[in-house]
C-alpha cells in the first residue's frame, strides 16, 4: 500500500522568512496530493492541491511542487505570518486504491515573532 | 448541507460502555470517510463508504468498531465496550471523488467528536 513520509516533524521559521515541507510517497500510481492545514483545536482544510500532470502549483504565498520521477512533493509558504502557524500535512491518493488519500504524519510550523 | 456536520461534538463515556457518533456530509458527496486523531498525533484512517458500502474497512482498530452509511448519506462510527485507548478526535470527511474513478478531490472535514473514555 502507499506510505507517505513527511519531513520535518517541527519546523521554526521566523516571520517574513520562507518554510518548505517536503514529503515522498512510494505508489507510483498515486495522481492526486492535496495538503492540509490543521490549527489547533480546528479541523483540518485543504490550502492547496495537486494533480499528476502538472509540477508545479501556485497560489499567492503558497506553492507546491511534484517530482513523479523521484516520487516527492513539497509545500513552500513565502513570507511567513504569525497566522501560518499551525500542523501542515501532506497527501496522496491514487484511483487504485479507490482514491483513498493517505496522510503524513503531519508538521508542526511555528512561525517566530 | 452547507458543510460536514459531526455529532455529538464532545462525549464522555464509561469505560465499557457503548458510543454512537454521527456524520452527516456535504449533500451529493458520494465518498465519506472515518478518520481517528489522537492528540498530537496523524490522522489514522478508519473506514471508507463509496455510496452506502464500505470498500475499505482495513482501519477499524479491532471487532468493537463498526460503521454504517444509510440513503448514501449519515453515517454512524459504533464504538463498542469502549476502552481508555480508544479516547481521540473522531474526524469525518466526504468527497465527490472516490470509487476509483481517478476524480479524486480535497476531502472536507467535519469538526470531530473528541471521545474521552474515563
Amino acid at each position: 500500500g502507499e506510505n507517505v513520509e513527511q519531513h520535518p516533524s517541527t519546523l521554526s521559521v521566523q516571520e517574513g522568512d520562507s518554510a518548505v515541507i517536503k514529503c515522498t510517497y512510494s505508489d507510483s500510481a498515486s495522481n492526486y496530493f492535496p495538503w492540509y492545514k490543521q490549527e489547533l483545536g480546528k479541523r483540518p482544510q485543504l490550502i492547496i492541491d495537486i494533480r499528476s500532470n502538472v509540477g508545479e502549483k501556485k497560489d499567492q504565498r503558497i506553492a507546491v511542487t511534484l517530482n513523479k520521477t523521484a516520487k516527492h512533493f513539497s509545500l513552500h509558504i513565502t513570507e511567513t505570518q504569525p497566522e501560518d502557524s499551525a500542523v501542515y500535512f501532506c497527501a496522496a491518493s491514487s484511483m487504485n486504491r479507490d482514491d483513498k488519500i493517505i496522510f503524513g504524519k503531519g508538521t508542526r510550523l511555528h512561525i517566530l515573532p | 448541507g452547507a458543510g460536514v456536520s459531526q455529532s455529538p461534538s464532545n462525549k464522555v463515556t464509561e469505560k465499557g460502555k457503548d458510543v454512537e457518533l454521527r456524520c452527516d456530509p456535504i449533500s451529493g458527496h458520494t465518498a465519506l470517510y472515518w478518520y481517528r486523531q489522537s492528540l498530537g498525533q496523524g490522522l489514522e484512517f478508519l473506514i471508507y463508504f463509496q455510496g452506502n458500502s464500505a470498500p475499505d474497512k482495513s482501519g477499524l482498530p479491532s471487532d468493537r468498531f463498526s460503521a454504517e452509511r444509510t440513503g448514501g448519506s449519515v453515517s454512524t462510527l459504533t464504538i463498542q465496550r469502549t476502552q481508555q485507548e480508544d479516547s481521540a478526535v473522531y474526524l469525518c470527511a466526504s468527497s465527490l471523488g472516490g470509487g476509483g474513478r481517478g476524480g479524486a478531490y480535497g476531502y472536507t472535514f467535519g469538526s470531530g467528536t473528541r471521545l474521552t473514555v474515563v
